[in-house]
């Protein structure tokens, strides 16, 4: 059975912490995505990578970064928490570089509050 | 940028049928459908790939006016376990992959 799989299911972080987000992949998959999900707003992306080490920021970056050091894994690093941050993260793989129209795979997100 | 999705919520009793709309401003080349249900991780449930394409799945069903950069879910007769929260998606182009830009959703819940 193929898993995405985010270390946390819960979490509750005071602000100006850093905060780590862990999601690891077992599909040997090249592309990993963070998205977070609000309320009438869906999902929104805030960075990808298309392949160990490369990043690229999708629509919502600012306050975040993140690191691909190994393949399966990818990490969403939060530089200083703020209450304005706490939402529900998604992380998704898929495979392929060059290849259009294949699915996405998601982990079970992880619901991050802020205090 | 994101895909709008309509209605942002409905109400259905088993048995009824629903229609879920997904409107982009950008030009649209395929179109993804996903159910996450609460608590759990989004699922795929089918991908439209060119303008005019209708695919069906068991009793869930979609079409693609790619014209209008728009696509509906329709599901009929519906269950109680097609409740969940509903997303369509694109993928757009970035520098080394395609990424997934998902819309607003739409939240389903269908009673007894």
């Amino acid at each position: 059975d193929v898993k995405v799989t985010q270390s946390s299911r819960y979490l509750v972080k005071r602000t100006g912490e850093k905060v780590f987000l862990e999601c690891v992949q077992d599909m040997d998959h090249e592309n990993m995505f963070w998205y977070r999900q609000d309320p009438g707003l869906g999902l929104r992306l805030i960075y990808f990578s298309y392949d160990v080490k490369m990043k690229e920021k999708g629509d919502i970056p600012e306050g975040y970064s993140v690191s691909r050091e190994k393949k399966e894994r990818f990490s969403l690093i939060l530089e200083s928490a703020s209450t304005n941050q706490t939402s529900m993260y998604l992380c998704a793989s898929s495979s392929g570089t060059g290849e259009v129209n294949t699915e996405a795979f998601f982990g079970q997100g992880t619901r991050l509050t802020v205090v | 940028q994101q895909p709008v999705q309509s209605p942002q919520a409905v109400i259905l009793r088993e048995g009824e049928d629903a229609v879920i709309n997904c409107s982009s401003s950008k030009a649209l080349y395929s179109v993804h459908w996903y159910r996450q249900k609460h608590g759990e991780a989004p699922v795929f449930l089918m991908i439209l790939l060119k303008g005019g394409e209708q695919k069906g799945h068991d009793k869930i069903s979609a079409s693609f006016n790619e014209k209008k950069q728009q696509s509906s879910l329709y599901l009929t007769a519906s269950q109680l376990s097609y409740s969940g929260t509903y997303f369509c998606g694109t993928q757009s182009r970035g520098s080394g992959t395609y990424k997934y830009i998902f819309g607003t959703g739409t939240r389903l819940k269908v009673l007894a």
